[in-house]
């Protein structure tokens, strides 16, 4: 597609439940990030995957947040047993080489409310 | 570890005048990219201008360009003409030229209201 497409666009979770939500980068693009962006704040790292090498997760918050890109291209993030502060709006980025000069493209995002 | 201050939460400028949102940043690598991203209600993030820190020349793009001190530690974006589209989140960011990822670093970010 012409740019970084998620989905959902909204979720409405019962706190407890696990999500998952989907990321389709920009055809080509190496890099992909998740960023975790709450309410009136700036965007939060999680996590970065180079093709399918997930080569940095230490901004994932706990062990109920898993990312993957099995094939280097389409990510999903998934969140198990859902809490209240997890609500946030999730970004996804993708950039077309590793070694960028920082131009990330962001898609829209999937913003999670937890009830 | 990196820290990236935006002190103006809000701000309001009228159209077709100029406005300059501050940004601060904390780091002890010598080398590494500052950002300034803007993210209308819609929520996409958008790159507005860079700057690279080895680069002494400020960056500009059309209406858009930094005051980068390096030294100081200060890194403030200046938009001129402000147009109504121009109302949006303004992200100051930072990314280390070294390292296994490449990740932006956000401030908290500046509301900009351009009114008519």
């Amino acid at each position: 597609g012409a740019g970084v497409s998620q989905s959902p666009r909204y979720k409405v979770a019962k706190r407890g439940q696990d999500v998952a939500l989907r990321c389709d980068p920009i055809s080509g693009h190496v890099s992909l990030f998740w960023y975790q962006q709450a309410l009136g704040q700036g965007p939060e790292f999680l996590t970065y995957f180079q093709n399918e090498a997930q080569l940095d997760k230490s901004g994932l918050p706990s062990d109920r947040f898993f990312a993957e890109r099995p094939e280097g291209s389409v990510s999903t993030l998934k969140i198990q047993r859902t809490q209240q502060e997890d609500s946030a709006v999730y970004l996804c980025a993708s950039s077309l080489e590793r070694s960028n000069t920082g131009e990330l493209f962001f898609g829209e995002g999937s913003r999670l409310t937890v009830l | 570890a990196q820290t990236v201050t935006q002190s103006q939460p809000e701000m309001s400028v009228q159209e077709a005048e100029t406005v300059t949102l501050s940004c601060t940043y904390d780091t002890s690598e010598n080398n590494y990219y500052l950002f300034w991203y803007k993210q209308p209600p819609s929520r996409q993030m958008i790159l507005v201008i860079r700057q690279e820190a080895y680069k002494q020349q400020n960056a500009t793009e059309n209406r858009f360009s930094v005051n980068f001190q390096k030294a100081a530690k200060s890194f403030s974006l200046k938009i001129s003409d402000s147009q109504l589209g121009d109302t949006a989140m303004y992200f100051c960011a930072f990314m280390k030229q070294s390292g296994a990822t490449n990740k932006l670093i956000f401030g908290t970010g500046t509301l900009l209201a351009v009114q008519p």
